[in-house]
């Protein structure tokens, strides 16, 4: 059984650029949900989704914001970068039931921007 | 106020010596709890949770957690660490409704 899959992997910006960010989850869960991890703040959530619906959101300015398919896939995009934005997002994903329950990471990505 | 503490940023132990990674909460209820670990470049993997079950919990790799409401603590523990459990460690604290608290994290080494 396949695991969570993100991409890219690794990616550089400049500031002032966009980003979009994918996750594919595990075949037969419906909630996936987005993290920042930085040395700094450590772990913080940004959003879940379910059912193509944002069901849960922390606390991020509005340049964060994502979606999901039908397929339960989901992006992550990020607008006008920041420096401080540079980070590893990880995806998780869930049967979604519970929220957030027993979560499924994927090796995330990590954003650097210069 | 912070929900989740995780009392060490940095553990180091001795290959084959106990493991202790302390974890305390704030909540008037009993949350769920989980412990999830990170290696480096990885995403994070579930080690163990306690859902109001047993208060002894156990999980993955020889480790397990017990649950005091007492202490409001959820610590991490291991009888013999092993090489490849250096990693970050993580707790997470779900309060009621969907409100969860990620712990800051604590860095395992273990010296040969």
């Amino acid at each position: 059984k396949a695991g969570v899959t993100q991409t890219p992997r690794y990616l550089i910006k400049t500031r002032g650029q966009q980003v979009t960010l994918s996750c594919s989850p595990i075949s037969g869960h419906r909630s996936v949900s987005w993290y920042q991890q930085t040395p700094g703040q450590g772990l913080q959530f940004l959003f879940e989704y379910f059912s193509e619906t944002q069901r849960n959101k922390g606390n991020f300015p509005g340049r964060f914001s994502g979606r999901q398919f039908s397929n339960s896939r989901s992006e992550m995009n990020v607008s006008t970068l920041e420096l401080g934005d540079s980070a590893l997002y990880l995806c998780a994903s869930s049967f979604g039931t519970i929220f957030p329950g027993e979560l499924f990471f994927g090796e995330g990505s990590r954003l650097t921007v210069l | 106020a912070q929900s989740v503490t995780q009392l060490d940023s940095h553990v180091s132990v001795s290959e084959g010596t106990p493991v202790l990674l302390r974890c305390n909460y704030s909540s008037s209820y009993s949350p769920s709890l989980f412990w999830y670990v990170q290696h480096p470049n990885k995403g994070l993997q579930l080690l163990l949770k306690y859902t109001s079950a047993a208060t002894l919990v156990k999980g993955i790799n020889g480790f397990e957690a017990e649950f005091k409401k007492s202490e409001t603590s959820f610590h991490l523990t291991k009888p013999s660490a092993h090489m490849s459990d250096a990693a970050e460690y993580f707790c997470v604290v779900i309060l009621t409704g969907n409100q969860f608290y990620f712990g800051t994290g604590t860095s395992l080494t273990v010296i040969p």
